[in-house]
């Protein structure tokens, strides 16, 4: 079975340009997360969806992050303008239900600001 | 353990000893926990649940161990293998979130290292 897949996988660009980051969840999920991973911070939340509606933002840093879901099978973060502190591990995941479901990833796009 | 800016926390082990990974969770309110383990250059790894009516689950080498009391959660890995080599994170999620801090809490992540 297919897993979440995230492209690009790597994203090197120049602080200022619009990066845009996509995903597609596993089939049947109604649930999608975006998280970001660095090292000073580790994992954290910057925003979900249930059944392609956004349900909590709280996560996202700046008016500069901004998602997506246009249908059950695409979600897009975009970065405009970025910054090199934007540069982190960018990751989707999505879930069955949310309660008590675990979440499953999936393998994450480097993102390098310049 | 938790760890602070760049340095996670290493246990070291012997191929084919039993390896226990400890977490302290923050929030007396969470009612869900998560283990991940995360190799390089992908994504974190479902392992085991267990929620907190629950105290202890068991899965294929691994237990998940639950002390409310004190917030404590254990992993913990029968006879390792080299590819059990990784950073396992604990993960929680809050019962009372209630459009709050909804999605999950990640801890810092433990390196766990499998010696031949």
């Amino acid at each position: 079975d297919a897993g979440v897949i995230q492209s690009p996988r790597h994203e090197v660009t120049e602080m200022g340009q619009e990066v845009t980051l996509r995903c597609k969840p596993i089939s049947g999920h109604d649930y999608l997360f975006w998280y970001r991973q660095t090292m000073m911070r580790g994992l954290e939340l910057l925003i979900y969806f249930n059944n392609n509606v956004p349900i909590d933002d709280s996560g996202m840093p700046e008016d500069r992050f901004s998602a997506k879901m246009p249908n059950a099978s695409f979600s897009t973060l975009k970065i405009q303008p970025s910054e090199p502190r934007d540069s982190a591990v960018y990751f989707c995941a999505s879930s069955f239900g949310y309660s008590n479901q675990p979440q499953h990833f999936g393998d994450g796009t480097r993102l390098s600001i310049l | 353990g938790e760890s602070v800016g760049l340095h996670l926390p290493t246990l070291s082990v012997q191929e084919g000893d039993n390896s226990i990974i400890n977490c302290a969770y923050s929030n007396s309110a969470s009612d869900y926990f998560i283990w991940y383990k995360q190799e390089s250059g992908k994504g974190p790894q479902f392992i085991i649940d267990i929620r907190s009516n629950m105290d202890k689950r068991q899965g294929q080498r691994v237990t998940v161990l639950l002390n409310k009391t004190v917030k404590h959660l254990s992993l913990q890995i029968a006879a390792t293998q080299p590819g059990d080599s990784a950073v396992y994170f604990c993960a929680e999620r809050r019962a009372d979130s209630g459009g709050g801090a909804d999605g999950l809490t990640f801890g810092k992540g433990t390196h766990l290292i499998i010696q031949p």
